[in-house]
């Protein structure tokens, strides 16, 4: 099962930072926070994932609190292409399960 | 970077006959194989890990019977959807790990079945 909840959707203005937040509450010490989204009817793509410390590449940036029961993404400037269904992930020995992911509409 | 592709993206068939959905590698050797299925306006499920040269391991309530894995090389998974059924109809998605990226998985662009 799932150990993540995300809030089931969000609005963002374009060009504006989209903050997308996690919860993990039972997350264990070795556990891997992955992100992915998925665009409607593709298969989902990886954007990020972290463990203890905070992560970023060209596409956003993981903030994970100090006790590792929540984490953030976060995309600087939001896109009209940016709009999915963004998933948190906790990775549970080799194998995801995914949760209910938060949809993000970006508005022009 | 990795890329995964699935083939059929679309298949519609009538109930009681059987479809196989192939999932490749395209520039990469994948060991481990994920099979999920995604019901409209929901997440995703995962049915079984397929690992290559092994039994699948099938999540609870997934009907191995039903849902037959195969993973004979290091680049290519199947699942093949025995006797389907109307309720089999979903999208199936497979995802594939890169060797030496040991969680990350890239996934396929999904296979929409439709069955009448």
């Amino acid at each position: 099962d799932a150990k993540t909840t995300q809030p089931p959707s969000m609005d963002c203005a374009e060009g504006r930072a989209a903050n997308l937040p996690c919860n993990h509450s039972t997350i264990s010490g070795n556990e891997y926070v992955y992100w992915y989204r998925q665009i409607h009817s593709q298969g989902p793509q990886y954007i990020i994932h972290g463990l203890k410390n905070n992560e970023t590449n060209e596409m956003a940036s993981l903030i994970i609190t100090e006790d590792r029961k929540s984490s953030t993404l976060i995309l600087p400037h939001a896109t009209l292409r940016d709009t999915a269904v963004y998933y948190c992930i906790v990775l549970q020995g080799n194998q995801f399960y995914f949760g209910t992911g938060t949809s993000l509409t970006v508005i022009p | 970077g990795a890329v995964v592709s699935q083939h059929p993206s679309w298949v519609i068939c009538k109930s009681g006959t059987s479809v196989k959905i192939e999932c490749r590698s395209l520039d990469f050797q994948a060991t481990t194989m994920f099979w999920y299925r995604q019901f409209p306006k929901q997440s995703l499920m995962l049915m079984a890990t397929s690992n290559e040269g092994s039994k699948a391991t099938y999540e609870q309530g997934v009907e191995k019977d039903k849902f037959l894995i195969n993973h004979a090389s290091l680049t290519l998974s199947t699942l093949t959807v025995t006797s389907a059924h109307p309720e089999d109809s979903s999208f199936y998605i497979c995802s594939a790990r890169e060797p030496g990226h040991r969680y990350e998985q890239y996934f396929g662009p999904g296979t929409r079945l439709t069955v009448t």
